[in-house]
């Protein structure tokens, strides 16, 4: 199994509350992702980062930050939790495997309620 | 963006093969096939890629049609534990580190004993 583990597993917090979710590779893999998955949505990608202190965003990123000041961490931050945001978040890693192609391997995920 | 199609769910019988089938029209020359699965309560898995020619590995084969513009995942004998829900993605490169999946709602394979 990949090396990436994922901090808190859940979490509860109140609406308008700071909220930082950590993704942490031990593969030293270039690549890394944050995706939600919300019923009946699949999964939606937030930010990504293709190395250290670069970063894009992804289809669903209004609400949220992240930050990669090593290879190894990606943060992902919502400034001010809204009962929206209550999902499932996934990181994931990749490496890069020749004219795009590669293998992305996911965390196991952690499940936030903002009530 | 980069959208597939897929059924909604579909079952099978253990020890059966599944054939699990994916459009994708608006694939580019470049774009490749990936497929992903997702077991209950957990992050998803790769299961398999191909860009043209069809794919073998130990989980899974990939068919993909000679226009690319649909693919079949195959799984040659379904156990319990392949109940899952399968996405059919195909990345798009837009260039230079911008490589990204888009991930549709799947397809859920229930597998009857």
């Amino acid at each position: 199994d990949a090396g990436i583990t994922q901090s808190p597993r859940h979490k509860v917090t109140e609406t308008g509350t700071p909220v930082t979710l950590r993704c942490h590779q031990t593969e030293n893999h270039r690549y890394m992702y944050w995706y939600r998955q919300d019923p009946g949505h699949g999964l939606r990608l937030i930010h990504y980062s293709y190395g250290v202190k670069d970063t894009d965003k992804g289809e669903v990123s209004d609400g949220y930050s992240v930050s990669r000041s090593k290879t190894e961490d990606f943060l992902l931050t919502l400034e001010s939790a809204t009962s929206s945001q209550t999902s499932v978040y996934f990181c994931a890693i990749s490496g890069w495997g020749g004219q795009g192609a590669y293998e992305q391997y996911f965390g196991p995920g952690t499940r936030l309620t903002v009530t | 963006d980069a959208k597939t199609t897929q059924p909604n769910s579909m079952e099978s019988n253990e020890e059966e093969p599944v054939h699990l089938p994916c459009n994708h029209s608006t694939i580019s020359g470049t774009d490749y096939i990936h497929w992903y699965r997702q077991l209950p309560s957990q992050g998803p898995e790769y299961v398999i890629h191909g860009l043209t020619s069809n794919v073998n590995n130990r989980m899974a084969s990939l068919a993909i049609a000679e226009d690319r513009k649909s693919s079949t995942l195959i799984l040659h004998r379904a156990t319990l534990r392949d109940a899952a829900v399968y996405y059919c993605i195909h990345g798009v490169n837009s260039g230079g580190s911008n490589y990204k999946l888009t991930f549709g709602k799947g397809t859920l394979l229930t597998v009857n004993p």
